[in-house]
């Protein structure tokens, strides 16, 4: 168990509404990401941070913003949520040095209608 | 060219077969692998590191080949629970991010 916790485990919603999808940490890890998960494109990456108020773009960064106030919590923002952006959102964090493997949230599926 | 390429499958094998997995990846200076389990809407769960020389969990027997930039996975005498997406992890130009390939489905029938 890699405490990590994300909420909610499900949502859906309509075209047009902010959504914000929240990753919660035990283990005071440096590094956490956010990625989202789609048939045909695997994991790719949409934000990651290296510490508090420390975050940058991944792959696939546009329509999603991130903040991170705290060590424990990164949090993953829709401002404006459009039906492409309906997928798997996985949060990872990783173990300290930066060069080991990243531990996976349970997931969060995003409808968005 | 996809950074880390992997064949999709499905390998359909019975019970107690070997099943071996190869990954390529194209970033020479890349100095972290993984093997990675999914299950069916499930998050991925790390299976093993791979190092230089090789190393064996159990029945799993993972390889690294710098020389022709592939890694690859080896199961023995497959189990029913084996059956998952077995994804290839490789970390990416910056230190701290890892790149995933598209998984390899595994589908162990009695």
């Amino acid at each position: 168990d890699a405490g990590i916790t994300q909420s909610p485990r499900h949502k859906v919603t309509e075209t047009g509404t902010p959504v914000t999808l929240r990753c919660h940490q035990t283990e005071n890890h440096r590094y956490m990401y956010w990625y989202r998960q789609d048939p045909g494109h695997g994991l790719r990456l949409i934000h990651y941070s290296y510490g508090v108020k420390d975050t940058d773009k991944g792959e696939v960064s546009d329509g999603y913003s991130v903040s991170r106030s705290k060590t424990e919590d990164f949090l993953l923002t829709l401002e404006s949520a459009t039906s492409s952006q309906t997928s798997v959102y996985f949060c990872a964090i990783r173990e300290v040095g930066g060069q080991g493997p990243q531990h996976f949230g349970d997931g969060t599926r995003l409808s968005i209608l | 060219r996809k950074e880390v390429e992997q064949d999709p499958g499905p390998f359909n094998v019975p019970e107690g077969a070997t099943v071996a997995f190869n990954c390529t990846y194209s970033n020479s200076a890349s100095q972290s692998f993984f093997w990675y389990r999914q299950d069916c809407r499930k998050e991925p769960k790390l299976l093993m590191s791979v190092y230089s020389s090789g190393n064996e969990d159990g029945r799993f027997t993972a390889q690294l080949n710098r020389a022709s930039q592939y890694i690859s996975l080896l199961i023995r005498d497959s189990k029913l629970s084996d059956s998952a997406t077995y994804l290839c992890v490789v970390n990416g130009n910056a230190g701290n991010m890892l790149t995933f390939g598209g998984g390899t489905r595994l589908m162990v029938k009695p």
